[in-house]
């Protein structure tokens, strides 16, 4: 069965300062890898994604996110927070060998405090 | 830049009434999916659909819950006797193509029922 773990349900951060929000995932087989946030009252927007390729994943708004199959991670992280990135986020994995749907973390509250 | 749609924002009803959760997809993409987020909780998958028939289903996806394409923009959710655990925020989500992974979801109907 799928799953994904996301252990800080609160990370706090001062502006300007580099982020992280952990995820780790189990699957049977090959994952793809995805970073979601939602802002209040909006639905989720996708930052980025692990199919293939490079480790390391570029997404919308400076977010990157690096693959790690042998711990089997996939951190998000920003050299620069801004207030403006307070926000939850949601990793999700799909098994590439198991169906479409996704299957959702937690989600992490980020706060950047100004 | 084209988005997922969803109608109406809010909707309460009364336990035992049915409801249909409406979605506009994005125009050229083929893959439509439901997930719920109860509040507080993580968001799960529903439903899948793809060439006009559920290709996957959750557990959570009983009788009460049907999906339709009416037409070739529209796509429902419906539930035919809510309860109160029904309550939540639904998204809906598309994708374009088999080669093309990420799903992009809309801002989400919340569903209050009483």
């Amino acid at each position: 069965a799928q799953s994904v773990a996301q252990p800080e349900d609160q990370v706090n951060v001062a502006e300007g300062n580099p982020l992280t929000v952990k995820c780790t995932y189990s699957v049977s087989g090959n994952p793809y890898l995805f970073w979601y946030v939602q802002y209040p009252n909006r639905g989720l927007q996708f930052l980025l994604k692990y199919i293939t390729g490079d480790n390391l994943v570029k997404g919308s708004y400076g977010f990157e996110a690096e693959f790690n199959k042998s711990q089997t991670s996939f951190h998000l992280k920003k050299p620069s927070a801004l207030v403006s990135d307070s926000a939850l986020y949601f990793c999700a994995v799909r098994d590439k060998n198991y169906g479409q749907n996704f299957v959702f973390g937690p989600g992490t509250r980020l706060s950047v405090l100004p | 830049e084209p988005e997922v749609t969803q109608t109406p924002s809010h909707q309460v009803t009364q336990m035992g009434q049915e409801v249909i959760l409406r979605c506009v997809p994005i125009s050229n993409h083929l893959y439509f999916y439901w997930y719920r987020q109860i509040l507080g909780q993580k968001v799960e998958f529903l439903v899948s659909f793809y060439n006009n028939e559920i290709s996957e289903k959750s557990e959570i996806f009983d009788d009460q819950f049907s999906v339709e394409r009416p037409d070739g923009s529209n796509f429902t959710l419906k539930i035919r006797s809510t309860k109160l655990e029904d309550s939540a925020m639904y998204f809906c989500a598309s994708r374009r193509q088999p080669n093309q992974e990420t799903q992009y979801f809309g801002p989400g109907t919340r569903l209050l029922v009483l």
